[in-house]
């Protein structure tokens, strides 16, 4: 069976102080992994899409990475504005079905 | 500039009733689909359709419909609402030849009393 487990559930980290947020996962065959932003209150929104391990993706403060087994949201000097709820979601080989992790919360304090 | 379009935004229901939560893309995505979120839970998926006519049951199906009869539009009906049901309600959708990024919509918060 497909799973995502992220992890911290949650995490409080001071301005300027970076860190990452770990996503594993078990699939068949691994088509893309997704991350999304989720602020409250609202619909998650597109962040990184990896397809193979080793592949490395950059935006602004976050880079993702991905290995067989895990993929790893960096973020790099955080901002207030940078709080939110980070999720990553897979989609197996031949399946239409993208399933998600319960996410981390992220805190970021001036 | 619409996107993906969820009507209602706030719904409250009686235990027993039936409703039909509304989702409209205009971006001509073949893939759409419907998620509650839990907190805690993250995102489960509820059914998704690959295209007009095409629907097939997610993680999470029961006491949930839907149908596929034009590209733009995938309603999920709730046939008996029970307060299990009580969830925040989220459609997205996507192209399906390449699958990169999903939309979503803003999001149903039901409550079922």
């Amino acid at each position: 069976e497909d799973q995502v487990t992220q992890s911290p559930e949650a995490l409080r980290l001071q301005e300027g102080e970076s860190s990452s947020l770990n996503c594993s996962y078990t699939v068949s065959g691994l088509r893309g992994l997704f991350w999304y932003r989720q602020d409250p209150g609202k619909g998650p929104e597109f962040l990184f899409t990896l397809y193979s391990a080793g592949e490395e993706k950059e935006k602004e403060r976050l880079k993702a990475t991905l290995t067989k087994k895990e993929s790893f949201l960096h973020i790099t000097a955080p901002k207030p504005e940078d709080s939110a709820t980070y999720l990553c979601a897979v989609l197996a080989d031949s399946s239409y079905k993208l399933i998600f992790g319960s996410g981390t919360r992220l805190l970021v304090r001036p | 500039n619409a996107g993906v379009t969820q009507t209602p935004k706030f719904q409250v229901l009686k235990t027993g009733q039936s409703m039909t939560l509304q989702c409209a893309q205009d971006m001509n995505h073949e893939y759409m689909s419907w998620y509650r979120q839990d907190p805690g839970m993250g995102l489960r998926l509820i059914h998704y359709s690959v295209g007009a006519g095409i629907t097939d049951q997610g993680e999470v199906p029961n006491g949930y419909n839907v149908s596929r009869s034009t590209t733009e539009d995938f309603p999920l009906r709730l046939l008996s609402a029970a307060p299990s049901q009580t969830s925040v309600y989220f459609c997205a959708s996507s192209w399906t030849g390449q699958f990169t990024e999903a939309f979503f919509g803003q999001g149903t918060r039901l409550t079922v009393v």
